[in-house]
């Protein structure tokens, strides 16, 4: 069966620190990946999204950046951190060409706090 | 304009209640499909259930069930039965069709649903 790793789990950082969160699925080939943040007591946003490896694909604008340095993982980075960075990172994935139908699943989420 | 909206911040339902979590969706898509999400405390994203714009029936997958009504736009959660561990936020989410492989889903702000004993 297919599962996703995401971590670490709990992350403090002090601003203008780099960051890099780490997204791993196994049990598929070529999934559609995303990263997404949640600010407290929000729904998600889509931060980036991978069709495949070295494809990276921006929603919006920001000192953020993804990587998918090979099939199963997908990098979440930062070069300095802001405190708007604040929040609730989520990694899904789901399966490539398959109908409409088929849900993203998510990783347990990394917790990131700025200070 | 919103994509997803869901009006009810939060909800109080007694246990062994239905309960109906509203959300209403903006799309000019002929193709989408609405999912329903659920987040516990411990923040773990857990899909719930899915209906597509061409099926014909309402989606049920156990004690949930999807009141689906096209013509305005709704696509509302039904949880028949709460439990206590049905406590958590509700998120409902649409993915529009087209090709390519964005497929991404755009949330509503959520529903907190607390199931009193």
């Amino acid at each position: 069966s297919q599962t996703i790793h995401q971590w670490p789990a709990t992350l403090v950082q002090p601003v203008g620190s780099p960051l890099s969160l780490e997204c791993t699925v196994e049990g598929t080939s070529n999934p559609n990946l995303y990263w997404y943040r949640q600010a407290a007591g929000r729904g998600l946003q889509l931060l980036f999204y991978s069709v495949g490896i070295g494809q990276i694909s921006s929603e919006v604008p920001q000192n953020l950046s993804a990587s998918r340095p090979q099939d199963r993982q997908f990098i979440l980075s930062s070069k300095k951190l802001l405190l708007s960075d604040s929040g609730f990172y989520l990694c899904a994935w789901r399966e490539p060409g398959r109908g409409s139908n088929q849900p993203q699943h998510f990783g347990d989420g990394t917790r990131l706090s700025i200070l | 304009a919103q994509k997803i909206t869901q009006t009810q911040p939060g909800m109080f339902v007694q246990e062994k209640e239905a309960v109906t979590l509203d959300c209403t969706y903006d799309t000019s898509d002929p193709s989408y499909g609405l999912f329903w999400y659920k987040q516990p405390s411990s923040g773990e994203m857990i899909f719930l259930i899915y209906q597509g714009s061409y099926d014909q029936q309402n989606a049920t997958e156990g004690r949930y069930s999807l009141n689906f009504q096209k013509a305005r736009k709704s696509a509302n959660l039904v949880i028949s039965a709460s439990q206590l561990g049905d406590s958590a936020m509700y998120f409902c989410a649409m993915r529009e069709g087209g090709t390519g492989g964005r497929r991404a889903l755009t949330f509503g702000s959520g529903t907190r649903l607390q199931v009193q004993p």
